[in-house]
């Protein structure tokens, strides 16, 4: 069964600060897709990434940048010199290519940037 | 502009009266799916639907139901609603094929009382 887990509930920094979304999963299936949401308190999910299985490539995007490694079953998310803006909750999601009607949500993680 | 509505955004309403929450997608896509929000639980999947007349339950299917009769409706109805249902709700789509990201509407949030 799939399963993600996101073991920081909350996490709180001062602005500029770079700070790290832990994202742990769980599938049985070879091939499989990981997705990062933002929700920000307008309360709207915004896509961020999608990583499949076959893809260890790292991926930067401006500020953002991704840690995605197999071996550790791990699916990381960097925010580099923190902004205000970036306050939200982070879920982090796992899709099997077997079970493709499924998406299952880690807890999410409330990230607090302050002034 | 591509997007996925809802309706209503807000809604608080007593025990067993029934209701209905729309949704409708203009992406002309196959896939959509129904998911509630609530606090440390993520989202789970309540339904969802690989196309037209074609439904089948997620994670927690009890005490909703779904149809599916055109491609871009697929309304969520709770027959009789108690106040475990009172959640934030998001209806999402996405293309069949290699799993894409799923455009999630901006949410209901139900109040049942």
């Amino acid at each position: 069964a799939q399963k993600v887990t996101q073991a920081q509930t909350e996490i709180s920094v001062v602005e500029k600060e770079d700070v790290t979304l832990d994202c742990v999963y769980e599938t049985r299936d070879t091939t499989y897709y990981l997705f990062w949401y933002k929700q920000p308190p307008s309360g709207e999910l915004v896509f961020l990434i999608r990583r499949n299985s076959f893809d260890e490539q790292n991926e930067i995007s401006g500020r953002y940048s991704w840690n995605f490694q197999k071996s550790t079953s791990s699916f990381n998310f960097t925010i580099t010199a923190s902004q205000v803006v970036d306050s939200a909750v982070y879920f982090c999601a796992l899709s099997e290519e077997k079970g493709a009607q499924k998406l299952v949500f880690g807890q999410g993680t409330r990230l607090t940037i302050n002034p | 502009e591509a997007q996925v509505t809802q309706n209503p955004r807000y809604l608080i309403t007593v025990t067993g009266k029934k209701l209905t929450v729309t949704c409708s997608q203009n992406m002309n896509h196959e896939y959509m799916s129904w998911y509630r929000q609530d606090p440390g639980l993520g989202l789970r999947q309540i339904y969802y639907s690989m196309n037209v007349e074609v439904t089948d339950k997620g994670d927690v299917p009890e005490g909703y139901k779904v149809s599916r009769k055109e491609k871009r409706n697929f309304p969520l109805i709770l027959e009789s609603p108690s106040p475990n249902q009172t959640s934030l709700y998001f209806c999402a789509s996405r293309k069949t094929g290699p799993v894409g990201p799923q455009h999630f509407g901006d949410g209901t949030r139900l109040s049942i009382l």
